[in-house]
């Protein structure tokens, strides 16, 4: 059975750091897409980060390029996001999720829709 | 970005009534593939992925949980609802980068 559980939230004041960790089991880990999804207090879910089953490619949602950093340990099976200059606005419930690839002729291989969730860490930041 | 559209916002319904969710994209979401998933979020819970590529049920979804359409017009249609499925869902198409995510239908019990 497939697990996924994050860590590693909390408060932090506005401009600090934090690291969330999500740690795998149930399947091999290095062969998967995986992502960050988060959820601001009673609103939508919004996708925020990739990483390809090599940690070569990573993708960013443009609100958090250049503060936040998607990163993997296959030999751990653990997911990680590094989140520097954290801002009110990052408060939320923060899922990992395993992502399914795609192939489309036109594009290649490309992440797709998430099968599998954690139950999230939350981060709250504020002063 | 691709903007996706959920109608309605709420849908009141009872059980044993059908349900019929919109999904509406503002560009094309199909090539090869139609690239778009619905998942269900109850309170407390993280989302449960219930269609991708559009009509394809998820591992263990009840077949009363059906998805349709194609280009930029998608549909979740739950045939009979059970208490269980009262819920909120969203869309998601990730055919373009970057993936996006509706807004959510919340289903309430009327």
């Amino acid at each position: 059975e497939v697990f996924l559980v994050e860590s590693g939230g909390g408060l932090v004041q506005p401009g600090g750091s934090l690291r969330l960790s999500c740690a795998a089991s149930g399947f091999m880990f290095s062969s998967y897409w995986m992502t960050w999804v988060r959820q601001a207090p009673g609103k939508g879910l919004e996708w925020v980060a990739t990483i390809k089953e090599d940690g070569s490619d990573k993708y960013y949602v443009d609100s958090v390029k250049g503060r936040f950093t998607i990163s993997r340990d296959n030999a751990k099976n653990t997911l990680y996001v590094q989140m520097n200059s954290l801002r009110a606005e990052d408060t939320a419930l923060y899922y990992c999720a395993r992502a399914r690839e795609e192939y489309d002729f036109w594009v290649g291989y490309f992440p797709g829709f998430f099968d599998y969730w954690g139950q999230g860490t939350l981060v709250t930041v504020s002063s | 970005e691709i903007v996706l559209t959920q109608s309605p916002g709420t849908l009141s319904l009872s059980p044993g009534e059908r349900a019929t969710l919109s999904c509406r994209a503002s560009q094309s979401v199909t090539r090869s593939s139609s690239y778009l998933a619905w998942y269900q979020q109850k309170p407390g819970q993280a989302p449960r992925l219930l269609i991708y590529g559009a009509s394809s049920r998820a591992t263990g979804i009840p077949d009363r949980f059906s998805g349709s359409g194609s280009g930029t017009d998608f549909t979740l249609t739950i045939s009979r609802l059970e208490p269980e499925d009262f819920a909120v869902y969203y869309c998601q198409q990730y055919g373009r980068s970057p993936t996006t995510f509706g807004q959510g239908t919340k289903v309430e019990i009327k």
